[in-house]
């Protein structure tokens, strides 16, 4: 079957580092992607990776294992505002292509 | 400001009707992408188009159906509504429509009565 999990809540404190898994189970595979949702709002797109490894941008990064099925999201430097949920998609090949989504990390930065 | 325009903002209808949902993606953007969230099934892919044809499907119902005109804009229609099609409607756009960054326009809020 196809399925993505992800943690449903987090609390960090601001300053700290935190990390957000994503497991995926999907026919194919064809790139992983991080959005980022602030309650009412629509998603932002935050990173995209294909290949293994670690993509950095600013204070965020994604990581990726294509063999195990695994990424995660790193964000650095909490600030208050980063509180938000965090959706990790998978765009699935497999016949055809669509996107799969997890159901989303809400994270809550603390003072 | 993503620069994708949906409208309209709210919607609110009765069970049985239809309705039009329209998007214009990001000048330049010749991909666009329909979902769908509420708030049991979190963020749910339904269609995408390039270039006025469909490129992608996920698990849109029979009663919906979507598409992607030569000035590039879309509509996604919806009929036969019933009330668990209450959610928020998101468009998106991208560049190529290949595995690129997803602009998404700030949804259409429907409401089935």
């Amino acid at each position: 079957g196809q399925n993505i999990d992800q943690p449903t809540e987090m609390t960090a404190t601001e300053g700290a580092i935190v990390q957000i898994n994503c497991t995926y189970q999907t026919s194919g595979f064809n790139g992983l992607f991080w959005y980022q949702q602030h309650a009412g709002e629509a998603p932002t797109f935050l990173s995209y990776n294909v290949l293994d490894g670690l993509e950095e941008k600013g204070r965020f990064s994604s990581f990726l294992s294509r063999s195990k099925g695994y990424s995660y999201l790193l964000l650095k430097e909490l600030q208050m505002k980063d509180s938000a949920s965090y959706l990790c998609a998978v765009r699935d090949l497999g016949g055809t292509y669509k996107y799969i989504f997890g159901t989303g990390t809400r994270l809550k930065v603390l003072a | 400001d993503s620069g994708v325009t949906q409208t309209p903002k709210h919607l609110i209808t009765a069970t049985g009707q239809r309705v039009t949902l329209r998007c214009s993606p990001r000048s330049g953007d010749l991909s666009v992408y329909w979902y769908q969230q509420s708030l049991d099934q979190g963020l749910q892919f339904l269609i995408q188009y390039y270039n006025g044809e469909e490129r992608a499907k996920g698990n849109i119902l029979e009663r919906f159906s979507a598409q992607q005109f030569p000035d590039l804009h879309s509509e996604l229609n919806l009929s036969s509504l019933e009330l668990g099609d209450s959610a928020l409607y998101f468009c998106a756009s991208s560049a190529t429509g290949l595995v690129d960054e997803q602009f998404f326009g700030p949804g259409t809020r429907l409401t089935v009565l």
